[in-house]
């Protein structure tokens, strides 16, 4: 079983300060971890993912996660945050199960840049 | 290099009536997966399609079914509409059963009123 868990369903933050969202995960198997940035009215944009390997891993757009196996972790950060930052985000686990990998999504942060 | 599509973009219908969304998943992929995201949550998975075949389903009832084409696209029926239906409904693609990266298209919104 895998679950995500997203603290925070909002985050406000300032112009060009320090953005952090957090995510918890429980997996069963070893996980896959993925960002995704939702934008009004748009699909889902994949943003970062961890797999194996070094455990900070970059993205697009300034973005940056560190996967944390001790804590079961992986927040999202920005130092600097952009307006056009302004949007939805989403953890995701994935883990290989019988030869399937499932998804499971967080309920996601709505995140507010305030000028 | 189109990526995935989806359509209609938007839909509305009637408590009890049946909807029928498309998807044309990204050049390359033969992997199709549904989610619906209702209002203020996240993706909720509702099933795959691999070789024309469901492979994995989520915790939906049967009112949920699909279908996928020689061509990979695929479609997601939906019958005796209930107003909990309403949702942004979300196709993803990839390559493989085992693969872990997905591609989101942008979206059906379906309104049940």
């Amino acid at each position: 079983a895998q679950s995500v868990t997203q603290l925070g369903s909002h985050v406000s933050v300032s112009e060009g300060a320090l953005v952090l969202l957090r995510c918890n995960y429980s997996s069963s198997v070893p996980p896959y971890l993925f960002w995704y940035v939702q934008y009004p009215n748009q699909g889902l944009q994949l943003l970062l993912k961890y797999t194996t390997g070094a455990t900070l891993v970059k993205g697009i757009n300034g973005f940056e996660a560190e996967f944390k196996k001790s804590e079961t972790s992986f927040h999202l950060t920005k130092p600097s945050a952009h307006m056009s930052d302004a949007a939805e985000y989403f953890c995701a686990v994935s883990g290989l199960s019988g030869g399937y990998q499932k998804v499971t999504f967080g309920t996601g942060t709505k995140l507010q840049v305030i000028p | 290099d189109a990526g995935v599509t989806q359509s209609p973009t938007h839909l509305i219908k009637t408590r009890g009536q049946q909807v029928t969304l498309r998807c044309s998943p990204k050049s390359g992929h033969d992997t199709v997966s549904w989610y619906q995201q209702a209002l203020g949550q996240g993706p909720q998975f509702i099933f795959q399609y691999y070789e024309e075949e469901e492979r994995q389903r989520g915790n939906f009832p049967d009112r949920f079914s699909g279908h996928q084409f020689p061509n990979y696209s695929s479609e997601l029926n939906v019958n005796a509409l209930l107003l909990g239906d309403s949702a942004l409904y979300l196709c993803a693609s990839k390559t493989g059963l085992g693969n872990y990266e997905q591609y989101f298209g942008p979206g059906t919104r379906l309104t049940v009123t």
